[in-house]
């Protein structure tokens, strides 16, 4: 079955600093996407990064980068020097075929001064 | 250029009754995808309309129906409605693809009492 797990339901980091967040996924395709979307209470979601399966390089956009480990079916989200405005939920998502996204459960970001 | 556009915002039902939720793709994507987003939980994957038919379809039952118009442009239905229908209806745009990144619209949260 293809599945995404997120473990974390809520992270609290201080502003400026890195963090983690954790994605597993499950899936037998040879060919998939990741995803990373941003939630604000606003509820619309807001695409950050992607990492391809074939991709040799982890992906990077701006201060978000994905630790994509293959063999451990993890891709997990690094945010370096964290702002206020980066609380929200974070969703991991997987795309096996044809632009389906499979969503995790998501975790809960809170940013402190 | 314009993001992805959801109409209405917000809207309130009663049981039994059924709803149209407009959804206008992102400039020059020609795929657009639906999900329901339950409070507290990741999106579900509904269905995705590419080229006026519906490529794709998730676990939800034929009450949930979908159209896409020769812009693009697309509608979701939803018949005789419950109160587990309650919840935020997510539209998405993308290039029709695989692994093609799906830009997200404002949403639309639905209260069916």
């Amino acid at each position: 079955a293809q599945k995404i797990t997120q473990t974390q339901p809520g992270m609290f980091v201080q502003e400026k600093e890195a963090v983690t967040l954790d994605c597993t996924y499950d899936t037998s395709d040879p060919s998939y996407g990741l995803f990373w979307y941003k939630q604000p209470s606003s509820g619309e979601m807001i695409f950050l990064i992607y990492q391809g399966s074939y991709d040799q390089q982890n992906a990077t956009e701006g201060r978000y980068s994905l630790n994509f480990q293959k063999a451990r079916k993890s891709a997990n989200l690094v945010i370096s020097a964290s702002q206020l405005g980066d609380s929200a939920m974070y969703f991991c998502a997987m795309s096996p075929l044809y632009n389906k996204l499979i969503f995790g459960a998501g975790t809960r970001l809170a940013v402190h001064p | 250029d314009a993001g992805v556009t959801q109409s209405p915002t917000h809207l309130i039902k009663t049981r039994g009754q059924q709803v149209t939720l407009r959804c206008s793709p992102k400039s020059g994507h020609d795929t657009v995808s639906w999900y329901q987003q339950a409070l507290g939980q990741g999106p579900q994957f509904i269905f995705q309309y590419y080229e006026e038919e519906e490529r794709q379809r998730g676990n939800f039952p034929d009450r949930f129906s979908g159209h896409q118009f020769p812009n693009y442009s697309s509608e979701l239905n939803v018949n005789a409605l419950l109160l587990g229908d309650s919840a935020l209806y997510l539209c998405a745009s993308s290039l029709g693809g695989p692994k093609e990144t799906q830009y997200f619209g404002p949403g639309t949260r639905l209260l069916v009492l």
